[in-house]
């Protein structure tokens, strides 16, 4: 079983500066995944960010990076230069092996102008 | 190169009625995983599909609700007797093929707001 905890309930950042969330995780297996998705007020599930535990260098997507520490079982997500649109709610999330994903509870981030 | 499609986007039912909510999943995808997202909560695992098989449905409730994946058109999820607890936002999820350890994306639909008075 997996556990993915999320203990930010809400975030704010001002415009422009970076923010790091954080995601810590719990799992019995050993090969996993971790991925950063993004839920704007739409409701869509939008696919941010991919961490596999067997990589050994962090992943980066343009200003969205996940600082992996896997010995802490952290998997943070950093959002470099803050835009208003990314005021949204961010699910952290395991995989297993059959894809089958465990989600946090989120952090509602809301960037500040 | 359409999406995961889910319809309808939002769905109306009064207590005691059956919803039933599709899912078309990408081109080339034949895994199916459905999620429920209770408001302000985050996504919980329901039901792992292929097709014309249940993979995993340890997060279904045992009672109203199932699932299929018919060889031909969308999965289904089917709730029968609705209670206003069902109400909630209802995601698909579809996968390619994928070997047992090797991790992709999982590509969402937009969800189905199913909501129960």
């Amino acid at each position: 079983a997996q556990k993915i905890t999320q203990t930010q309930p809400g975030m704010f950042v001002q415009e422009k500066e970076a923010v790091t969330l954080d995601c810590t995780y719990d799992t019995s297996d050993q090969s996993y995944g971790l991925f950063w998705y993004k839920q704007p007020s739409s409701g869509e599930m939008i696919f941010l960010i991919y961490q596999g535990s067997y990589d050994e260098q962090n992943a980066t997507e343009g200003r969205y990076s996940l600082n992996f520490q896997k010995a802490r079982k952290s998997a943070n997500l950093v959002i470099s230069a803050s835009q208003l649109g990314d005021s949204a709610m961010y699910f952290c999330a395991a995989s297993n092996a059959g894809n089958m994903l465990t989600f946090g509870g989120g952090t509602r981030l809301m960037v500040k102008p | 190169n359409a999406g995961v499609m889910q319809n309808p986007r939002h769905l109306v039912r009064r207590r005691g009625q059956e919803a039933r909510l599709r899912c078309s999943p990408m081109k080339g995808h034949s895994h199916v995983y459905w999620y429920r997202q209770l408001p302000e909560e985050g996504l919980k695992f329901m039901v792992y599909l292929q097709k014309e098989n249940i993979i995993d449905e340890s997060g279904m409730p045992k009672e109203r609700f199932s699932a299929e994946f018919p060889k031909e058109g969308p999965s289904i999820l089917r709730i029968q007797q609705v209670v206003r607890g069902d109400s909630a936002a209802y995601f698909c999820a579809s996968s390619p093929p994928h070997l047992r350890g090797l991790y992709t994306e999982a590509f969402f639909g937009q969800g189905t707001r199913l909501t129960v008075v």
